[in-house]
């Protein structure tokens, strides 16, 4: 299986809002509800952002948002602030029953 | 509070074994299942494997099928990934990672361990 396609980097200015996006198929991505994204700094664990396509553990700010339309889900974070410079991944459950992780996007704050 | 703690550093010749642990604390340990998944230099995340610490039933990758095995002791709360035959290509940071549901889906990992570094050189 190849990994969910992702954007490599992307950018944005402090304040504004950036989109990553996340392309897969219908056996994965398309196909199940069960789309996760997370946040990794160097050096430390990767942290859960979105669960389930579109819900937010307890703590993540609203500011991280979730969507997905056909076979493709979308990381947005609004208001940008420089801590979130970091890398992204999405992750999806798919028809072979084991998940899937996207390649990663790294997100440069400017 | 819920907490995995895995094992310290490693380094490895080509074609030796290496055994990482991750010791679970704060919750029920049988009641959620544990991922392993790791970090290649300037790679992304891959998923390595699943174990149910209940029963001890596992899944892993086709790409690692032969080479990893994941066990379990319930009495420590201790989940363990073996790696064999390791090439120069394992290096990378290994983690474990329990999801926020009492299902072998993926559904969020939640819960991650510090991560060990597997270096494998000659």
């Amino acid at each position: 299986q190849s990994a969910l396609t992702q954007p490599p980097s992307v950018s944005g200015s402090p304040g504004q809002s950036i989109t990553i996006s996340c392309t897969g198929t219908g056996k994965d991505v398309g196909g199940y509800d069960f789309v996760s994204w997370y946040q990794h700094h160097p050096g430390k664990a990767p942290k859960l952002l979105i669960y389930e396509v579109s819900s937010r553990p307890s703590g993540v700010p609203n500011r991280f948002s979730g969507s997905r339309s056909a076979f493709t889900a979308s990381l947005t974070i609004s208001g940008l602030q420089a801590d979130d410079e970091a890398e992204y991944y999405c992750c999806s459950h798919t028809n072979s029953r084991t998940p899937l992780f996207g390649g990663g996007t790294k997100l440069t704050v400017l | 509070q819920v907490q995995l703690v895995q094992s310290g550093a490693e380094v490895k010749k080509p074609g030796a074994s290496v055994k990482i642990s991750c010791k679970a604390s704060g919750y029920i340990f049988t009641h959620y299942y544990i991922h392993w998944v790791r970090q290649a230099p300037g790679q992304g995340l891959e998923w390595l494997g699943i174990i149910n610490p209940s029963g001890g039933l596992t899944t892993y990758t086709q790409r690692l099928e032969g080479r990893v095995t994941m066990t379990r002791d319930t009495s420590t709360r201790v989940v363990y990934m073996e790696l064999s035959s390791l090439r120069s290509e394992d290096t990378a940071i290994y983690y474990c990672g329990r999801d926020r549901q009492e299902y072998d889906i993926l559904t969020g990992l939640q819960y991650w361990g510090q991560g060990t570094l597997v270096t494998v050189a000659s």
